[in-house]
């Protein structure tokens, strides 16, 4: 039970380079989550997935596309990348209806544009 | 306008003594909260949570306390340990609306000293 896993760890890209970040969970999850967190700051919603088959945009999707692939992958598009877009992304997923209501969150992706 | 602030970035605690760590909110619609934990190169964890129809929830160490009219949550760790050192974000829902997405704090990094 490897929970949520995302490829790939570390990633560099010129700007206007493109790349998709792949999450996957196996824990039979409706809902999946991006965020992003910038250095000494919270996450921030990018998009989210309450089930497959629909995506919608959360507090900054400016720049990103996602695409459910299925019940188990979200995976997150950066068609032309921008130095702004240096992060670190995290996917996550949950089970809306669980007592506790928590997300379980991948490892991160550390992305850097030049 | 952020809508879950923790106002100190850092707090130092020595083993043993009680850490509580801050967070006040303004959306009066969240009615579930969450802290989840952070280690460096690490996802988040969760660590423990609360609903609006309660004012304490108890999980071993860890104890969170919301003030609804205050809007402001507490997390009490008892006794605190040098593992405890991560970073401690809270996060806020809109359970019944909002698909599952959780407003996140900047965080706030603990140490516990030896």
């Amino acid at each position: 039970n490897a929970g949520v896993t995302q490829t790939p760890k570390f990633q560099v890209l010129k700007t206007g380079q493109s790349m998709t970040l792949q999450c996957a969970q196996d824990m039979n999850h409706n809902s999946m989550y991006w965020y992003r967190q910038d250095p000494g700051m919270g996450l921030r919603l990018i998009y989210y997935s309450a089930s497959e088959g629909t995506t919608d945009k959360g507090e900054v999707p400016n720049g990103y596309n996602v695409s459910r692939l299925n019940k188990r992958e979200f995976s997150l598009r950066l068609e032309s990348a921008a130095p702004s877009q240096t992060s670190v992304y995290f996917c996550a997923s949950s089970e809306l209806g669980d007592i506790n209501y928590e997300q379980y969150f991948g490892p991160g992706t550390r992305l850097t544009v030049t | 306008d952020q809508q879950v602030k923790q106002n100190s970035p850092s707090l130092s605690v020595q083993e043993g003594r009680i850490s509580i760590l801050n967070c006040d909110y303004t959306n009066s619609m969240f009615d579930y909260f969450l802290w989840y934990k952070k280690y460096p190169a690490e996802g988040p964890t969760f660590l423990i949570s609360i609903s609006s129809i309660k004012d304490k929830n108890e999980d071993g160490r860890f104890t969170v306390f919301l003030n609804k009219s205050a809007k402001h949550l507490s997390l009490h760790i008892v006794p605190s340990q040098p593992g405890d050192s991560a970073v401690y974000f809270c996060a806020a829902s809109d359970y019944s609306t909002n698909a599952g997405k959780s407003t996140f704090g900047d965080g706030t990094t603990l140490t516990v000293k030896p």
